[in-house]
């Protein structure tokens, strides 16, 4: 099944320790991003990549860093997290160039809770 | 300053009328349209497209209108279903790598 898979689904942590979501597709796609959903403000790109080690800051970045190592994978890295933080985070992923007309593969989300 | 916006929080429909979202934008560039629908606990999933150059496109119960002077497009679903009951997101974009998501609209439909 074509699919992005991010884990954890879930994730309360404390102030200032290093966490990791992991986010990985299986359609062979360019294109992968991350976005952030808070209320009132929609999905918000935080990161993209158009391929393997070429990846570009989005509309918030600051507080994240992403790497694209292989094709499949784009894990996203909050060094030190802050509870402004706290949000659903979301992976997608697409083909390019159209990314736009054909749409993104989105992931099932990450609720991520910073105390 | 958001360029995509979404004006109404929440909406509530009969099953089988008509519902209709609207999107207002800014940002004359935008050259792609899309509208995505989200589940509690899901992702959000694409749903339909308009490139600038149209100003209708349909896909079975529903279809995308486009009024660029305006910079206004709307998603009407007809007829609508209680399984239609979603978060609906309006997005743009002005390239290939870039898309802009509105802040979403929360649709009811009532059986």
């Amino acid at each position: 099944e074509a699919q992005v898979t991010q884990n954890p689904r879930y994730l309360i942590t404390v102030t200032g320790k290093k966490l990791t979501v992991t986010c990985s597709q299986n359609m062979n796609h360019e294109y992968m991003s991350w976005y952030r959903q808070d209320p009132g403000l929609g999905l918000r790109q935080i990161y993209y990549s158009m391929n393997v080690e070429v990846t570009d800051k989005g509309d918030v970045p600051e507080g994240y860093k992403v790497s694209r190592k292989e094709k499949r994978n784009f894990p996203l890295i909050l060094e030190s997290p802050s509870p402004n933080q706290t949000s659903l985070y979301f992976c997608a992923s697409s083909f390019l160039p159209r990314t736009a007309y054909y749409g993104y593969t989105f992931g099932s989300g990450t609720r991520l809770t910073v105390v | 300053d958001q360029q995509v916006k979404q004006n109404s929080p929440s909406l509530s429909v009969q099953e089988g009328r008509i519902s209709i979202l609207n999107c207002d934008y800014t940002n004359s560039m935008f050259d792609y349209f899309l509208w995505y629908k989200k589940y509690p606990a899901e992702g959000p999933t694409f749903l339909i497209s308009i490139s600038s150059i149209k100003d209708k496109n349909e896909d079975g119960r529903f279809t995308v209108f486009l009024n660029k002077s305006a910079k206004h497009l709307s998603l009407h679903i007809v007829p609508s279903q209680p399984g239609d009951s979603a978060v609906y997101f309006c997005a743009a974009s002005t390239s290939y790598d870039k898309v802009i998501f509105g802040p979403g609209t929360s649709l009811s439909v009532i059986p």
